[in-house]
């Protein structure tokens, strides 16, 4: 079946610190993967997304690449902000079945 | 949030009680999702639809239904609601496996 795990919160780190939020799935077929952001109160917005294998996403400082060989799909940035602080979710979504597998959520806290 | 609306944002009902959630669009996307998102669960599919009437259940369904009578109308029920059924529900909309945009949720406390 198809399934998303992504590393367990929370997370916090000091202003312009490095993040890696890690994401691995379980899929049938060819996927494409997701991260999503979600601000205090708020629903989920797309941060970036690949298509294929070896596909970068990037999106406002964040980048995720699509590794097949490792069924990973891990968020990076490389200096974070305050304004960064958010819950993140790794999804995937099924091209057979048109639905969408998420993460329990990375909840990340970045303090001045 | 790509035009979807849900209504209410907030609601409190007694157990026993039905409830119906709306969501609503205006960028005519063929499909639409409903979750729930509770404390360690993440996003859990409740049901899906593919169009006007075509409509498929999710991971968690049971307690719940849902109609879809106009493509930019998708309607959740819960015909007797239980203090399980406590949670924050996002509507979702998209053309199918490529990007689901989100409305800004409903928080429903079922006393």
């Amino acid at each position: 079946g198809n399934s998303v795990t992504q590393m367990e919160g929370p997370v916090t780190l000091s202003e312009e610190a490095f993040l890696t939020i890690n994401c691995t799935y379980t899929a049938t077929g060819y996927p494409s993967l997701f991260w999503y952001v979600q601000y205090p109160g708020e629903g989920l917005q797309l941060l970036l997304k690949a298509t294929k294998a070896d596909d970068k996403g990037s999106n406002k400082g964040f980048e995720a690449t699509y590794r097949k060989e490792t069924t990973s799909f891990h968020l990076e940035k490389g200096s974070v902000q305050v304004s960064d602080s958010a819950v993140y979710f790794c999804a995937l979504s099924d091209r057979a079945g048109n639905q969408f597998y998420f993460g329990t959520g990375t909840s990340l806290t970045v303090i001045p | 949030d790509a035009g979807i609306t849900q209504s209410p944002r907030h609601k409190v009902t007694e157990t026993g009680t039905p409830v119906t959630l709306r969501c609503h669009q205006t960028e005519n996307h063929r499909y639409m999702y409903w979750y729930r998102q509770d404390p360690g669960h993440g996003l859990r599919l409740i049901h899906y639809s593919y169009g006007v009437k075509d409509t498929d259940k999710g991971e968690v369904s049971d307690g719940y239904s849902v109609s879809r009578s106009k493509t930019e109308d998708f309607l959740l029920t819960l015909e007797s609601a239980t203090s399980s059924q406590t949670s924050v529900y996002f509507c979702a909309a998209g053309r199918g496996t490529d990007t689901q945009y989100f409305g800004p949720g409903t928080r429903l406390t079922v006393l």
